[in-house]
């Protein structure tokens, strides 16, 4: 079946715009992750969604950066204002109920200029 | 807080050379243990995984073991191969905490004919 897809794959942006980063996760899954991987921070936890509970934001760097997953699938990554600090690959993963193993998207490399 | 620390590479190694990437943790509780390998140009795919201590995770010729004693998750491969040649990501998973994983930084390894 279909894995984990992101979109845009790569993005390319000015710094003070904003972006929006997609993740539509396995059917069927219930628990949604973003993660961050840049260099000199490794990979980093950003946010997990699982069901209908609130989110884990714990992770989130800056008010700057927000996250929602609607009806339970699709999850969209906000950024407002992008700073070069920002400048990442971002990924999302996505685990099934009851399961340990989480399965990872491409990624989307965000460049910010 | 959970963490992981991984040796640094990048490792440089023969084909056919035995290989090992060590690997320790920190948490609380009894933790899920995980190796991730990430290809050129590729997401995150598991490679192997350990739920309780004394477990053996093994996969394409690949193997871990879970050492509470010792607090580590050493990766050895008996003969690596230049398709091997990627970065390995140790992690664990705190199912007392939360449910992201905490990350090592990774290890490149290169592998040469």
């Amino acid at each position: 079946g279909a894995g984990v897809s992101q979109s845009p794959s790569n993005k390319v942006t000015e710094k003070g715009k904003d972006v929006e980063l997609r993740c539509d996760p396995i059917s069927g899954h219930t628990a949604l992750y973003w993660y961050r991987q840049s260099l000199g921070q490794g990979l980093e936890f950003l946010i997990y969604f699982q069901g209908n509970s609130a989110p884990d934001k714990s992770g989130l760097p800056s008010d700057r950066f927000s996250a929602e997953r609607t009806g339970g699938s699709v999850s969209t990554l906000t950024i407002q204002r992008t700073q070069q600090e920002d400048s990442a690959v971002y990924l999302c993963a996505s685990r099934p109920a009851g399961g340990y193993e989480q399965y990872f998207g491409p990624g989307t490399r965000l460049t910010v200029t | 807080g959970d963490s992981v620390t991984q040796m640094e590479g990048p490792v440089t190694l023969s084909e056919e050379a035995f290989l090992t990437i060590n690997c320790t943790y920190t948490a609380t509780g009894y933790p899920s243990l995980f190796w991730y390998v990430q290809y050129p140009g590729e997401g995150l795919q598991l490679l192997l995984k350990a739920t309780k201590a004394d477990d053996k995770g093994s996969n394409k010729g690949f193997e871990a073991t879970y050492r509470k004693e010792t607090t580590s998750f050493h990766l050895e491969k008996g003969s690596v191969q230049v398709s091997d040649s990627a970065v390995y990501f140790c992690a664990l998973l705190n199912t007392g905490t939360a449910s992201k994983l905490t990350f090592g930084t990774g290890t490149r390894l290169q592998v040469t004919l």
